[in-house]
């Protein structure tokens, strides 16, 4: 079944303690991306993926870090989590960019509910 | 940079009736996204218009981009209890950046 997977699915923390959430896809998409989503601000892209080793940020990037080592996995670490990185995550990924003549269906993984305390 | 908005922010409806919901951008959109997420889940894919004057059905939901394509509608017609959710619409930009915004989404309630 294609899916984008993401773990862990609720995750409680506290302030400063480096957490990772996993992302996978199982549809060799080149494109990987992370948002966050939030009450009144809606989805917000944090970073993006155009391929392996090429990443860029997206219009929330501060106190996040990506990489992608991978094709099929675009982890999200949070190297020093704060209270306002609460918030819902989700990763999502495409077969490409989406943006001028050509648009691409962004597949959506489940979400990762982060509470930071 | 480019927006997206919404409206209506929350709508209910009684079981059978039709809605329409907006998307509205600030620019050109460019390949239109309309996705539906129940609460705290994840987003489903329901629709991609890319084409000014574009038209596409899935089952009761019919979504279109106007001519001028800086606004898309969302159609749901005889309204059921299962199509309760928030509604998403996303835009890519004029080029292929890979950067995606959305809308902040309207949340759709039908009585029984």
């Amino acid at each position: 079944e294609a899916q984008v997977t993401q773990n862990p699915r609720y995750l409680i923390t506290v302030t400063g303690k480096k957490l990772t959430v996993t992302c996978s896809q199982n549809m060799n998409h080149e494109y990987m991306s992370w948002y966050r989503q939030d009450p009144g601000l809606g989805l917000r892209q944090i970073y993006y993926s155009m391929n392996v080793e090429v990443t860029d940020k997206g219009d929330v990037p501060e106190g996040y870090k990506v990489s992608r080592k991978e094709k099929r996995n675009f982890p999200l670490i949070l190297e020093s989590p704060s209270p306002n990185q609460t918030s819902l995550y989700f990763c999502a990924s495409s077969l490409g960019l989406a943006g001028g003549s050509r648009s691409y269906e962004q597949y959506f993984g489940p979400g990762t509910r982060l509470t930071v305390t | 940079s480019q927006e997206l908005e919404q409206s209506p922010q929350s709508l209910i409806v009684q079981e059978g009736k039709n809605l329409t919901i907006n998307c509205t951008s600030s620019k050109t959109l460019y390949g239109l996204y309309w996705y539906k997420q129940k609460y705290g889940e994840g987003l489903i894919f329901l629709m991609m218009l890319q084409k000014g004057g574009e038209e596409k059905s899935h089952e009761k939901i019919t979504a279109k981009l106007d001519e001028k394509k800086q606004q898309s509608s969302l159609h749901i017609t005889a309204s059921q209890p299962s199509h309760a959710g928030i509604y998403l619409c996303g835009a890519g930009g004029s080029s292929n950046t890979g950067k995606l915004i959305f809308g902040q989404g309207t949340t759709l309630q039908v009585k029984p």
